[in-house]
């Protein structure tokens, strides 16, 4: 089954504790990328990225860091969680295609709590 | 950059009834648009898209959108809503000059009543 795996689901932890949340995709494909969510707000993305080796920061990249190591993890990572990094967190990937834009496949969101 | 818009956060209706989620985005040049929708513990799902063509466009569970270029719009209908239409919808738009770049709206969420 094609899909896009997130972990974990839920997780409170405290200011500073480092953290990172995994995403996995199992459908080969280039691009993928970590949004929030928060009410009101809609989805923003946090970091992208085009290919194995290739990431990019999205509109608000402060407090995070990613890596592409390889094609199918793009793992999120929060070296000191603070309390506005409170939210829902989705990873997604697509094919990448320069003229077309590809279907966004998502992950079920991994909610998170810092205290 | 581009701005989404949907000017109701929530719209509350009758099971049976129409409804309408409206979408404005920022910029007139030629871009793509999309409607995902998120059920209640589930990630986004796309729901619909323009890309190019006839600017009615249509998902399998009767919803449509319509693109309108001279308003900047893409607003989204059903004629006839299920209780199973209860989720967020998001509108987003792919913008071709920023690398398809995807910027999405603040959501609509729908509550279909029996």
């Amino acid at each position: 089954e094609a899909q896009v795996t997130q972990n974990p689901r839920y997780l409170i932890t405290v200011t500073g504790k480092k953290l990172t949340v995994t995403c996995s995709q199992n459908m080969n494909h280039e691009y993928m990328s970590w949004y929030r969510q928060d009410p009101g707000l809609g989805l923003r993305q946090i970091y992208y990225s085009m290919n194995v080796e290739v990431t990019d920061k999205g509109d608000v990249p402060e407090g995070y860091k990613v890596s592409r190591k390889e094609k199918r993890n793009f793992p999120l990572i929060l070296e000191s969680p603070s309390p506005n990094q409170t939210s829902l967190y989705f990873c997604a990937s697509s094919y990448r295609d320069r003229v077309l834009p590809g279907e966004l496949f998502f992950g079920e969101g991994s909610r998170l709590t810092v205290l | 950059a581009q701005s989404v818009t949907q000017l109701d956060s929530q719209v509350p209706v009758f099971e049976e009834a129409p409804v309408e989620l409206r979408c404005n985005y920022s910029s007139s040049v030629s871009v793509y648009l999309f409607w995902y929708v998120q059920y209640p513990n589930q990630g986004l799902q796309l729901l619909l898209k323009y890309l190019s063509g006839s600017t009615l466009v249509e998902s399998i569970n009767g919803f449509e959108a319509e693109f309108n270029k001279s308003q900047t719009s893409f607003h989204l209908r059903k004629p006839s809503v299920h209780i199973s239409d209860t989720a967020e919808y998001f509108c987003a738009v792919s913008d071709p000059a920023a690398g398809n770049k995807l910027t999405f709206g603040g959501g609509t969420r729908v509550l279909v009543k029996p």
